[in-house]
């Protein structure tokens, strides 16, 4: 099946700071999303991107899909940013379901 | 906006016992899913559900496991007999269509299962 690697997998900043994740993927995709996994262990929805470039205030994302690789840019950190970032795909070949990374888990200091 | 709702937030059970949990999907979605997430693991794909029929199951979804929609607006997933690796948080999800830019997946907020 299609694997999906993220990088970093841990990043500690100051609040303030920008920061970069990255998420490749080993197929060609029909979706890709981005989610923040909050304190409580909800899934937030921060982007659908199976290609071109989205912002959404500080957050923006930016999929390659013909060099299989996501990023997510946050910008101008806060402490609410705090979380673990998963990436997650749908492979073009396989069935409907998500296979997510193994996420990147930021920690903004204030 | 609409959303995907989940009860209960937390459920403990004993080991051995049966266990339902509930998801009500947004109502013109055609396709729902259950995944789950063990402490500090990333979130797996348990099975998929379209047309009232289950379309794709992982190797964990085994007999022990079972969905339902019973009634048009509930999606269930039922673990007959919990062991103490059940324990995890289980998410449902939907999407309103197969193709893009319908295929996006919206989920709820989570049931955590602990098994004693």
């Amino acid at each position: 099946g299609i694997q999906v690697e993220q990088s970093p997998p841990d990043l500690i900043l100051q609040e303030g700071a920008n920061s970069t994740l990255r998420c490749n993927f080993s197929d060609s995709v029909n979706n890709l999303q981005w989610f923040h996994q909050n304190p409580w262990g909800q899934l937030i929805n921060l982007f659908y991107i199976p290609s071109g470039t989205k912002q959404n205030g500080r957050l923006s994302a930016t999929t390659v899909a013909t060099e299989r690789y996501s990023l997510l840019y946050i910008s101008s950190s806060q402490t609410t940013d705090s979380g673990v970032y998963f990436c997650a795909v749908e492979s073009f070949f396989g069935n409907e379901k998500l296979t997510f990374g193994t996420g990147t888990r930021l920690t903004i200091i204030p | 906006e609409p959303e995907v709702t989940q009860t209960p937030s937390h459920q403990v059970t004993q080991m051995g016992q049966e266990v339902i949990l509930r998801c009500v999907p947004i109502s013109n979605h055609l396709y729902f899913y259950w995944y789950r997430q063990i402490l500090g693991q990333k979130v797996e794909f348990l099975v998929s559900f379209y047309n009232n029929e289950i379309s794709e199951k992982s190797e964990i979804f085994d007999d022990q496991f079972s969905v339902e929609r019973p009634d048009g607006s509930n999606f269930t997933l039922k673990i007959r007999s919990t062991k103490l690796e059940d324990s995890a948080m289980y998410f449902c999800a939907s999407r309103r269509r197969g193709a893009s830019p319908y295929n996006e997946q919206f989920f709820g907020p989570g049931t955590r299962l602990t098994v004693l």
